[in-house]
């Protein structure tokens, strides 16, 4: 089986950076994704870590630390825009198990 | 492109009802999802196709029934609707086995109402 933990809530201020952490305990895990949701939408693929590191996509950035079962998403200079839920989800592709998602609300 | 296009958008049920949620895609992906999502929770896959013709139970897949008709095609059935059922579902596709980037491609939802 797979289980993710994030934090429910995170607020954060315009200009901002804000970091979401990830831990996981998976079976047959293949790499970490990080998922950004707003309001009534549909998820939307942010990055993805298959190795321990850091990714960087822009304003994104995300880790992974295998030894530790810990990732994080890191959000630089925060904008209105990027208020939304971000998920975590770990396994394969073939099997994703998502997270109860992080709920950022960026601040004026 | 569309990529991954679902139907309907929004349903209302009785308990007991039936109905098919259907999704295409035109990614030419192997791989499809359904996802519920319930609020304030993440989503959880319900069942999932590797290719034409196999599938695969998720972690909630009582109450309902899949078809993978094509490569394009994977629609969810639920056969006798139950309040429980009351959700958003999300089809979603990737490229996995020919690539693994941990990328899934979502439909924009189906919101199903069992009253």
């Amino acid at each position: 089986g797979q289980s993710l933990e994030q934090p429910s809530e995170v607020t954060a201020v315009e200009g901002a950076i804000v970091q979401i952490n990830c831990t996981y305990q998976t079976s047959g895990f293949y790499g970490l994704s990080w998922y950004q949701q707003h309001d009534g939408g549909a998820p939307t693929f942010l990055s993805y870590n298959g190795l321990d590191g850091l990714e960087e996509t822009g304003r994104f950035s995300s880790f992974l630390s295998r030894s530790d079962s810990y990732g994080y998403l890191l959000l630089q200079e925060l904008q209105m825009k990027d208020s939304a839920s971000y998920f975590c989800a770990a396994g394969s592709a073939r099997q994703l198990t998502f997270g109860s998602g992080t709920q950022l609300t960026v601040l004026p | 492109n569309a990529g991954v296009t679902q139907t309907p958008k929004f349903q209302v049920l009785k308990t007991g009802q039936s109905m098919t949620l259907q999704c295409a895609q035109d990614m030419n992906h192997n791989s499809m999802y359904w996802y519920r999502q319930d609020p304030g929770m993440g989503l959880r896959l319900i069942y999932y196709s590797a290719s034409e013709g196999t599938t695969d139970k998720g972690e909630v897949p009582n109450g309902y029934n899949v078809s993978r008709l094509n490569k394009r095609e994977f629609s969810l059935r639920l056969e006798s609707a139950a309040p429980s059922q009351t959700s958003v579902y999300f089809c979603a596709s990737s490229d996995f086995p020919r690539r693994h980037t941990g990328e899934l491609f979502f439909g924009e939802g189906s919101r199903l109402t069992v009253l």
